[in-house]
């Protein structure tokens, strides 16, 4: 069974500051792997999502990798704002149609 | 384009209760899935239907939840009789067809005492 892990769980950096969150995952054979975002109260928001065959994908201050051979993956914001304030999941797949398995989440204060 | 819809947003109950959640995917979409979130931990996937029949439960305790979705639209999610254990946010989402995209609803936030 696929187990998911990100650390660290809580991660508070002063606004304008580049940050990283880590993913680590212990089946190699992915399908895909997917960052979301949570917001309190809200459902989760995808942010990328990155198929086996890439090695990363970016959409404006965010850029996310993959390695699957030693099963990470990182997700790097660049400039970080106030509003970056949520808790990041990250998420794989086996295949298109299997269940996600979830780590348990970072949960990001940026401070202004 | 109107999201996920699920209600109550907030229930509190106490053990040995029923509660029953719904949800309402976003139009069109085929598959429904509801995911159980424990604090401090990631979804899990509890059933997934596709139109009206279900094509993953592997992870839902059927002893005491259930779920149907009728007419392939609309979709209910009940636990009885309710544990302290089961104190956590119930996300509904959808997508167009298994394997797509999943949009995810806002969650109900249950309270077991």
């Amino acid at each position: 069974k696929q187990e998911v892990t990100q650390i660290p769980a809580a991660l508070s950096v002063p606004e304008g500051e580049n940050l990283v969150l880590n993913c680590s995952f212990t089946d190699s054979a992915i399908y895909n792997l997917q960052w979301f975002r949570q917001d309190p109260g809200k459902g989760l928001t995808s942010l990328l999502l990155i198929q086996s065959s890439q090695r990363e994908q970016t959409s404006g201050r965010l850029n996310a990798s993959l390695d699957k051979s030693s099963g990470r993956s990182t997700l790097y914001i660049a400039a970080s704002q106030p509003g970056d304030s949520a808790t990041y999941l990250c998420a794989t797949r086996r295949d298109n149609f299997n269940k996600f398995y979830f780590g348990s989440g970072t949960k990001l204060n940026v401070k202004p | 384009e109107a999201g996920v819809a699920q209600s109550p947003r907030y229930k509190i109950i106490e053990k040995r209760q029923s509660v029953a959640f719904w949800c309402n995917p976003i139009s069109g979409h085929a598959t429904l899935y509801w995911y159980q979130q424990i604090l401090g931990q990631g979804p899990k996937l509890l059933i997934q239907f596709q139109n009206n029949g279900v094509v993953d439960d592997s992870q839902l305790p059927k002893d005491r939840f259930s779920a149907e979705r009728l007419k392939g639209v609309d979709s209910t999610l009940k636990i009885q009789p309710a544990k302290l254990e089961d104190s956590a946010v119930y996300l509904c989402a959808s997508s167009l067809i298994l394997g797509e995209t999943q949009y995810f609803g806002p969650g109900t936030r249950l309270l077991v005492l």
